[in-house]
């Protein structure tokens, strides 16, 4: 079962930054949060993960607050390319490490 | 590096038909593996998941099963397909250990006439 929720959708203007917010107020501790985006008609793409400490690659950020019940995906600067439906996963540690999704945040970058 | 190959790409199949969705993982050894059903506007739903060689876990009861005949072979099958079945299906391996993320096939997407 999903952990988290997240915001049905979002806008963010082309070339600013969009910041996608996540709750997961049950993670236990050591639970990693992970980040997902979907663009139609595709498989999800990985784009970060993290347990306690702020995240940086070269797609986005991650930054989760100090008592890790909710965390933010931060694209610095959003593309056309980046409207997808974005994923955040609070994993379940056991056997199999199974990922459970949400329903996601849709976000569409306007022009 | 690693892939993970998914096919076919598109499927139509009738009601009743059997079914058989393959997926295989290159580039590593003793993979996590993980099939996945996307209805239609929905999240993804984890159906089975496997940690080694003829080793199936099943999350929801339903009319589709899973095998791992090898160990970076997953297959998906079904007896008899229900319109209920349809869906975008997908594939991912991780590597075992907690801490690493799934990646993901292209997926198949599978129509019940």
């Amino acid at each position: 079962d999903a952990k988290t929720t997240q915001p049905t959708s979002m806008d963010c203007a082309e070339g600013r930054a969009a910041n996608l917010p996540c709750n997961h107020s049950t993670i236990s501790g050591n639970e990693y949060v992970y980040w997902y985006r979907q663009i139609h008609s595709q498989g999800p793409q990985y784009i970060i993960h993290g347990l306690k400490n702020n995240e940086t690659n070269e797609m986005a950020s991650l930054i989760i607050t100090e008592d890790r019940k909710s965390s933010t995906l931060i694209l610095p600067h959003a593309t056309l390319r980046d409207t997808a439906v974005y994923y955040c996963i609070v994993r379940v540690r056991n056997t199999g490490n199974q990922f459970y999704f949400g329903t996601g945040t849709s976000l569409t970058v306007i022009p | 590096s690693q892939t993970i190959h998914q096919w076919p790409a598109t499927l139509v199949q009738p009601v009743g038909s059997p079914l058989s969705l393959e997926c295989t993982v290159e580039g590593t050894s003793n993979p996590n593996l993980y099939w996945y059903r996307q209805a239609a506007g929905r999240g993804l739903q984890l159906l089975f998941y496997s940690v080694g060689i003829g080793q199936i876990s099943s999350e929801v009861p339903q009319n589709l099963s899973a095998s791992r005949p090898q160990d970076r072979q997953f297959i998906l099958s079904s007896k008899k397909l229900l319109l209920s079945d349809s869906g975008f299906y997908l594939c991912a391996w991780s590597y075992g250990q907690f801490n690493q993320p799934q990646h993901f096939g292209d997926g198949t997407r599978l129509s019940i006439l």
